[in-house]
């Protein structure tokens, strides 16, 4: 198994502009979710998901867009790239949809420097 | 909302040991321990569900106080590879995963 998988490592990205963060897991798993990291703030979450077609937001999900069409893929969109957004961005899967009594596995990351 | 981590950070000797809290204003169904190297992924420590049952790391104990919505993580013996940012992450009626600011832990030689 692969397990989370992320693309890319690293972008670069001009204000106003838009891109796609690819997060992929091979495990099966139910609940897919989206944290950013940021010095000081810890691992807030923008996204997340229970299963195919069911998407709901976290803390932070202004700027963000999600869809699960596949229990395999989450991809998180940013629509207009803002400088606010630069971060590291964690892509996360569990087994349990409820999350209760399962941990989460985290993907390598990707790093966005918004300009 | 965001638990509450203590302390922000903590710097050991090997073999020392070492408490970080994690305090929530809301009820809660599990907490969940995180430990993030510098420039990786965050690894699973531990969970800790209400009524007691615990899954995770053998080297590492924690304690849940429900009624207070408060766990502690317990680091003992501190070993050069302890080093890291800790987080803690909570999960309540909502169902999400919500993580701490994380406490930075050194260990020095």
């Amino acid at each position: 198994n692969a397990g989370v998988t992320q693309t890319p490592k690293f972008q670069v990205l001009k204000t106003g502009q838009s891109m796609t963060l690819q997060c992929a897991q091979d495990m099966n798993h139910e609940y897919m979710s989206w944290y950013r990291q940021d010095p000081g703030m810890g691992l807030r979450l923008i996204h997340y998901s229970v299963g195919a077609g069911i998407t709901d937001q976290g803390e932070v999900p202004n700027g963000y867009n999600v869809s699960r069409s596949t229990t395999e893929d989450f991809p998180l969109r940013l629509l207009s790239a803002a400088p606010s957004q630069t971060s590291v961005y964690f892509c996360a899967s569990s087994r349990d949809r409820g999350l209760l009594r399962e941990t989460q596995y985290f993907g390598p990351g990707t790093r966005l420097l918004v300009l | 909302q965001q638990p509450v981590q203590s302390p922000q950070a903590v710097i050991l000797r090997e073999g020392e040991d070492a408490v970080i809290n994690c305090s929530s204003s809301k009820a809660l169904y599990s907490v969940h321990w995180y430990r993030q190297k510098h420039g990786e992924a965050p690894v699973f420590l531990m969970i800790l569900l209400k009524g007691g049952e615990q899954k995770g790391h053998e080297k590492i104990s924690a304690s849940f106080n429900e009624k207070k919505q408060q766990s502690s993580l317990y680091l003992t013996a501190s070993q050069l590879s302890y080093s890291g940012t800790y987080f803690c992450g909570t999960v309540g009626q909502g169902g999400k995963l919500i993580f701490g600011q994380g406490t930075e832990l050194s260990v020095k030689p």
